[in-house]
């Protein structure tokens, strides 16, 4: 089964560009009718879906975010990242990165802690 | 948008009880498209049940999920003290395209 590691800052500054890593290993990212998507969970809170990328580049992002969600995929690295634009306060969370097919999250990476602050 | 509301918020219970979650959707969810999670502090969340009643791989069978439309369930028919964690349903297909419940949090006396 394949397993998922997020990585990346974990301090970012108001108003700059969140970007998170998921590297998948033991699987790999081009595998049809597999999608891969983050997903955020702010402190003490519930979870929210931020968006999805299918290995041929399509991508689907929660509308909530999408003026500030890229979501990309390089095959090559079998890695996908998370670009959110514009942070606040408000994008302090910690974020995963999941696999589904297509309906329900499987796998899931660790996690990991994104605050933002100056 | 779809709004997924799950009750009770908290649930108190002992070992070996039986313990039923529900979770209610504000419209009806596409071809029961409903996860279960598990999440327990400081862990990512791991899948119990999808599409409304089919357990993941090496989940307990004390586990069990049912419903259609907008009334799902999930049971842990005799608990045990590792179940004590949050549970959240999951919704695929209406927008957004995924949406979780609130959760519902079990302690185990």
């Amino acid at each position: 089964q394949a397993q998922l590691q997020e990585s990346g800052p974990g301090l970012v500054k108001p108003s700059q560009t969140l970007s998170l890593t998921c590297t998948v290993s033991g699987g790999s990212i081009s595998s049809g009718g597999y999608y891969w998507s983050w997903i955020r969970q702010h402190p003490g809170k519930g979870l929210e879906w931020i968006g999805y990328m299918y290995y041929s580049g399509s991508s689907h992002y929660n509308p909530s975010l999408k003026s500030r969600v890229t979501i990309s995929v390089d095959t090559s690295k079998n890695q996908f990242s998370l670009k959110l634009s514009s942070v606040t306060a408000a994008d302090t969370a910690v974020y995963y990165c999941a696999h589904s097919s297509p309906d329900a999250f499987d796998i899931w990476g660790q996690g990991t802690v994104v605050t933002v602050s100056s | 948008e779809i709004v997924l509301t799950q009750s009770p918020g908290t649930l108190s219970l002992s070992p070996g009880e039986r313990a039923t979650l529900s979770c209610r959707a504000s419209q009806s969810v596409i071809n029961s498209y409903l996860a279960w999670y598990q999440q327990k502090p400081g862990q990512a969340p791991r899948l119990l049940i999808y599409g409304a009643s089919s357990r993941a791989t090496g989940i307990p069978d004390r586990f069990s999920g049912s419903g259609s439309g907008t009334d799902f369930t999930l049971t842990i028919s005799r608990l045990e003290p590792e179940d004590s964690a949050v549970y959240y349903c999951q919704q695929y297909g209406s927008s957004p395209l995924f949406t979780f419940g609130p959760g519902t949090k079990v302690d185990i006396k």
